[in-house]
């Protein structure tokens, strides 16, 4: 069965600290792997989106990291801001017919002044 | 380039109405896929349309029915509405249905 996890569920951090998300996949044949941010209450937007060769990728305090072996990904927010409080929601794409993007849960962070 | 826009963005609704929602989106994209959201959960897939045609459905009950018209927009109808339907209704485009995903900010249903 096709399924992602996300931990922590909920994480809370003051302004100005680093800190890493994960993202676990059993999702199989595997094509990209992205990470989406989710203010509450709005659609998700997409962070970074890495394939099945790519290891790193970075987009402004967000690193994503792939490891298509062991199927982990985390994302790191380096000197988080107060607006980074949000839901973080990994979504691994399938090439299966019919449903395409698997979601996991999200991890609910909270950056507090 | 407009992104995707759904609506209406919120919406009240009484047990056992119905509902219509739709979307459109990006222009040249083919693909739409509708998710359910319930408040601190991650989306839950309903289904994905491409080229006007099926292509997935998630475990959702028949009272959830879907189309896309020739110019890629769709709707979403919800039948017989339950208290346990309120929840954040997304919509995605992407150009095929298996490369990047682009979201609506979502229609909000509340059902009472």
């Amino acid at each position: 069965k096709n399924q992602v996890e996300q931990s922590p569920q909920s994480l809370i951090i003051l302004e100005g600290k680093n800190c890493t998300l994960q993202c676990n996949y059993t999702v199989s044949p595997f094509s990209n792997l992205r990470w989406y941010k989710q203010d509450t209450g709005r659609g998700p937007v997409s962070l970074t989106i890495m394939t099945f060769s790519e290891n790193t990728k970075s987009n402004g305090r967000y690193t994503a990291t792939l490891d298509a072996d062991t199927k982990q990904s985390s994302l790191h927010i380096t000197a988080s801001q107060l607006s980074d409080s949000a839901s973080y929601i990994c979504v691994v794409t399938t090439l299966n017919y019919g449903q395409n993007f698997v979601f996991g849960p999200g991890t609910r962070l909270s950056v507090l002044p | 380039d407009a992104g995707v826009t759904q609506s209406p963005t919120h919406l009240i609704k009484t047990r056992g109405q119905h509902v219509t929602l739709r979307c459109s989106p990006i222009s040249g994209h083919k693909s739409v896929s509708w998710y359910q959201q319930v408040l601190g959960q991650g989306p839950q897939f309903i289904f994905q349309y491409y080229e006007k045609e099926e292509r997935g459905r998630g475990n959702f009950p028949d009272r959830f029915s879907a189309r896309q018209f020739p110019n890629y927009s769709s709707e979403l109808n919800v039948n017989a509405l339950l208290l346990g339907d309120s929840a954040l209704y997304l919509c995605a485009s992407s150009p095929t249905g298996n490369t990047e995903a682009f979201f609506g900010q979502g229609t909000r249903l509340t059902v009472v």
